[in-house]
């Protein structure tokens, strides 16, 4: 079945650092790649969306490029801030299909 | 332009007692998704109900069902409660039926606690 590996955190960057957050995929077909957001004691937002290999998703200075050569989706920052502490999950809709199979999540520790 | 809401925010529940948790879908959108999510983990996707149908299941017992009603919102029940039920359970909804790819957008989910 489909399934969504992500790499494990925390991760923990000084407010303006580079963020680059793992994931990878396995599905069949043309999946839907997302990346969502959960502040604490909050639901999920979602961040960035792509629908198509090399698409690249962009929101709020986030980047994601839907890479299918190497089945990846890797989540990008170019500067964080103390804000974008949060736990970060890479998701996946397989063919035609709306159902969500999401990553484990990575906690994103931002400090001033 | 309410997004999705859901109610109760928080329940405590005794093992073996029955709950019904309720969301409200986003205007406009007509499919529901429920998810459940035990701490430290991404969510489980439970099932998802369109035109008051469910559509899709995941690897969930029948202990869990649900219902949608004919202006989209919908319920998830849960019977003989476990310990192993405890954990955030979120409401996703979305526009266009269920082959489309349009993006779920969430409620901030109902945290259930049995005792």
């Amino acid at each position: 079945g489909n399934s969504v590996t992500q790499m494990e955190g925390p991760v923990t960057l000084s407010e303006e650092a580079f963020l680059t957050i793992n994931c990878t995929y396995t599905a069949t077909g043309y999946p839907s790649l997302f990346w969502y957001v959960q502040y604490p004691g909050e639901g999920l937002q979602l961040l960035l969306k792509a629908t198509k290999a090399d698409d690249k998703g962009s929101n709020k200075g986030f980047e994601a490029t839907y890479r299918k050569e190497t089945t990846s989706f890797h989540l990008e920052k170019g500067s964080v801030q103390v804000s974008d502490s949060a736990v970060y999950f890479c998701a996946l809709t397989g063919t035609g299909f709306q159902k969500l199979v999401f990553g484990t999540g990575t906690r994103l520790l931002v400090s001033p | 332009d309410a997004g999705v809401t859901q109610s109760p925010t928080h329940l405590i529940k005794t093992r073996g007692q029955q709950v019904t948790l309720r969301c409200s879908p986003k205007s406009g959108h007509d499919t529901v998704s429920w998810y459940q999510q035990a701490l430290g983990q991404g969510p489980q996707f439970i099932f998802q109900y369109y035109e008051e149908e469910e559509r899709q299941r995941g690897n969930f017992p029948d202990r869990f069902s649900g219902h949608q009603f004919p202006n989209y919102s919908s319920e998830l029940n849960v019977n003989a409660l476990l310990l192993g039920d405890s954990a955030l359970y979120l409401c996703a909804s979305s526009s266009a039926g269920i082959r489309s790819n349009q993006p779920q957008h969430f409620g901030d989910g109902t945290r259930l606690s049995i005792l």
